[in-house]
């Protein structure tokens, strides 16, 4: 069975920096794609970035690109993100997921997600 | 980017009936739509993917049709269950943007 669980989530002040990690297990980790999707508080669901098997391409959305950066450690089914110059509108809980291809992508296993909040 | 939105953005059913909600892309995405659930404090669940297969597990009342720029996910006869917000997303091209959200509620 997939399981992915998010950790390093907190309280943090507008332009600090946090790193989450994602741990996984149940699948071969190393040959999957992996994303980040991430919700605000009350709101819906926004994709954030994906990473490549080898960590070779990552892509991210507009709003956080040369802010974050995501990572990978295949030798310990690990996945990361370092989150620099947060802003309050970078609150949300952040969820991992498996991107997978099968016809078309899409985000078949989800971690329970971690809270970021950003506030002074 | 491509945008997308859901109709309606909540609705109230019963137990029991068919509920349709519908997705439609502000480019065509050819078949590259996912349907998600999620209930309240809990993470997003895959029900559907390349806008009609069903994932492994989601019951037979649930199935999703279309093509192009229109979709719509069907629920056949409403469970308990079922109540939930369902978001759709196309995987055409990054970045890989939802819908909204539609939240279901019990009547």
């Amino acid at each position: 069975e997939v399981h992915l669980v998010e950790s390093g989530g907190g309280l943090v002040q507008p332009g600090e920096s946090l790193r989450l990690s994602c741990g996984a297990s149940g699948f071969t980790f190393q040959d999957y794609w992996m994303s980040w999707v991430r919700q605000a508080p009350g709101k819906g669901l926004e994709w954030v970035a994906n990473i490549k098997q080898d960590g070779s391409e990552t892509q991210y959305v507009d709003s956080v690109k040369g802010r974050f950066t995501s990572s990978r450690d295949n030798g310990k089914n690990s996945l990361y993100l370092q989150m620099n110059s947060l802003r309050a509108e970078d609150t949300a809980v952040y969820y991992c997921a498996r991107w997978r291809k099968r016809e078309v992508w899409s985000l078949d296993s989800w971690g329970q997600g971690s809270l970021v909040t950003v506030s002074s | 980017d491509i945008q997308m939105t859901q109709s309606p953005s909540s609705l109230s059913a019963s137990v029991g009936d068919r509920v349709t909600i519908t997705c439609r892309a502000s480019q065509s995405i050819a078949n590259s739509l996912n349907w998600y659930q999620q209930k309240p404090g809990t993470a997003p669940k895959l029900l559907i993917y390349a806008a009609s297969n069903l994932e492994s597990g989601v019951p037979s009342r649930l199935s999703g049709s279309g093509s192009g720029t229109d979709f719509t996910l069907t629920i056949s006869s409403l469970q308990p269950e079922d109540f939930a917000t369902y978001y759709c997303q196309q995987s055409y091209t990054t970045p890989e943007t939802f819908g909204q959200g539609t939240k279901v509620e019990i009547k």
